[in-house]
């Protein structure tokens, strides 16, 4: 069964810093580009950021540039998200996703919470 | 950056009656290879978002057939041709042409 699985969310303060990590199964990880895409409590989503098949692509919204870096362990069929420098705006759902092509994403995960309060 | 504008955001629909979601985009999605990168994704209370159809109007397996997508350029549509109780949900459109970026999302519910 193709399965993303989240992992890393949780309480955080603001300034504090936290990585998420996301486990893919069921497929090979190295054939994909992989998303993060978040959820505000009671608000729509947004992609965050992105990481092409081989690590060597990044991209980001501009909202989390300087802070946040996604990386991939394709031999271990794992991707991350480090978050540091967090705000309370940060608060979401972090969902890790699998994109085929150019935002098509076909496989999403149950998400993982990150909650930035003082 | 590309704006997404979806309309309406809230959609009160009766049960058995067609469905239609307007999604704009402040940018032409058409690529430079010719394909037109919009993604429309389903998602129920309580669960994750899931992907009803990519590139405008190719429906993933699985989808009933009831959900349909077209449009070109900038203005694309979804539709339900007839809604039934399990599609109540927040509905999103996607653009993937230049970067990413999602439509505010409407909410589908039941009159």
């Amino acid at each position: 069964e193709v399965q993303l699985v989240e992992s890393g969310g949780r309480l955080a303060q603001p300034g504090q810093s936290l990585r998420l990590s996301c486990a893919a199964s069921g497929f090979k990880l190295r054939d994909f580009w992989m998303s993060w895409v978040r959820q505000g409590p009671g608000k729509g989503l947004e992609w965050v950021a992105e990481i092409n098949d081989d690590g060597k692509e990044k991209y980001y919204v501009d909202s989390v540039k300087g802070r946040f870096t996604v990386s991939r362990d394709n031999a271990n069929n794992l991707v991350f998200l480090q978050m540091t420098s967090l705000r309370v705006e940060d608060t979401a759902v972090y969902f890790c996703v699998r994109d085929p092509a150019w935002g098509a994403f076909d496989v999403w995960g149950r998400g993982t919470m990150v909650a930035v309060s003082a | 950056d590309v704006v997404m504008t979806q309309s309406p955001l809230s959609l009160p629909v009766t049960l058995g009656q067609p469905a239609s979601i307007s999604c704009r985009s402040s940018q032409s999605l058409v690529h430079s290879g010719g394909n037109t990168y919009l993604t429309w994704f389903q998602q129920r209370p309580g669960q994750s978002p899931r992907r009803l159809l990519y590139e405008v109007s190719h429906r993933d397996s699985g989808v009933p057939d009831r959900f349909s997508g077209s449009g070109s350029g900038t203005d694309f549509t979804l539709r339900i041709s007839r809604v039934e109780a399990e599609d109540v949900a927040i509905y999103y459109c996607m653009q993937g042409t230049h970067s990413k970026t999602f439509g505010q999302g409407t909410k589908l519910e039941l009159q």
